[in-house]
């Protein structure tokens, strides 16, 4: 089956730690993005990439790192530099038959302590 | 930038219609439509692309004017199953294609 995998669903991390979120995709597809969702604030983009080794700041990127070796793989660092990194995060990719559909993970919850 | 969606919340009887808009300050590309449950991922229901179309899937329907920059989606004879928070995505002239920005979501409250 196609589709995008978040691993871990839920993740922990002390004050201070840098921490990386997973996402892999087996549709195919060039593009991949990662959004934070905090209560009430829809899906803020924080970085999205159309090819392999080429990326684009988002909206909020100040505090995260990606890369993009691999067109299955786009991993998302939440650095000790972001200021409130608890959110849920998550990864989605551009497809469809119009290659105008946005795809989804599951998302991540990563909560600091 | 981020589009700007109305109302913020619904609360609806089964069987009912409600319209949501969005409206954004930046000439438009395209706009999309996704709905998420509670703790799931949001789920695409429809793009609508510059030239003024509109758009259905099953008993949701959307337009977009690309004149006004705004779209609106319309769920008519609404079901349980439609309870959840509906986000607009939008993709401007002025950006690189393919960077979508959200609005902040819509939540919508079916009840029996």
């Amino acid at each position: 089956d196609g589709g995008i995998t978040q691993s871990p669903k839920y993740l922990f991390r002390k004050e201070g730690q840098n921490v990386t979120l997973s996402c892999e995709q087996n549709l195919n597809h060039d593009a991949m993005y990662w959004y934070r969702q905090d209560p009430g604030q829809g899906l803020r983009l924080i970085y999205y990439s159309q090819i392999v080794n080429d990326f684009q700041k988002g909206d909020i990127a100040e505090g995260y790192s990606v890369s993009r070796e691999k067109k299955e793989s786009f991993p998302l660092t939440v650095t000790s530099a972001q200021k409130n990194p608890t959110a849920f995060y998550l990864c989605a990719t551009l497809g469809g038959i119009s290659y105008n559909e946005q795809f989804f993970g599951p998302g991540t919850r990563l909560t600091v302590l | 930038q981020q589009p700007v969606q109305s109302p913020q919340a619904v609360i609806l009887r089964e069987g009912e219609d409600a319209v949501i808009n969005c409206s954004s300050s930046k000439a438009l590309y395209s706009v999309h439509w996704y709905r998420q449950k509670h703790g799931e991922a949001p789920v695409f229901l429809m793009i609508l692309l510059k030239g003024g179309e509109q758009k259905g899937h099953d008993k949701i329907s959307a337009s977009f004017n690309e004149k006004k920059q705004q779209s609106s989606l319309y769920l008519t004879a609404s079901q349980l199953s439609y309870s959840g928070t509906y986000f607009c995505g939008t993709e401007s002239l002025k950006t690189s294609y393919d960077k979508v920005i959200f609005g902040p979501g819509t939540s919508l409250s079916v009840i029996p």
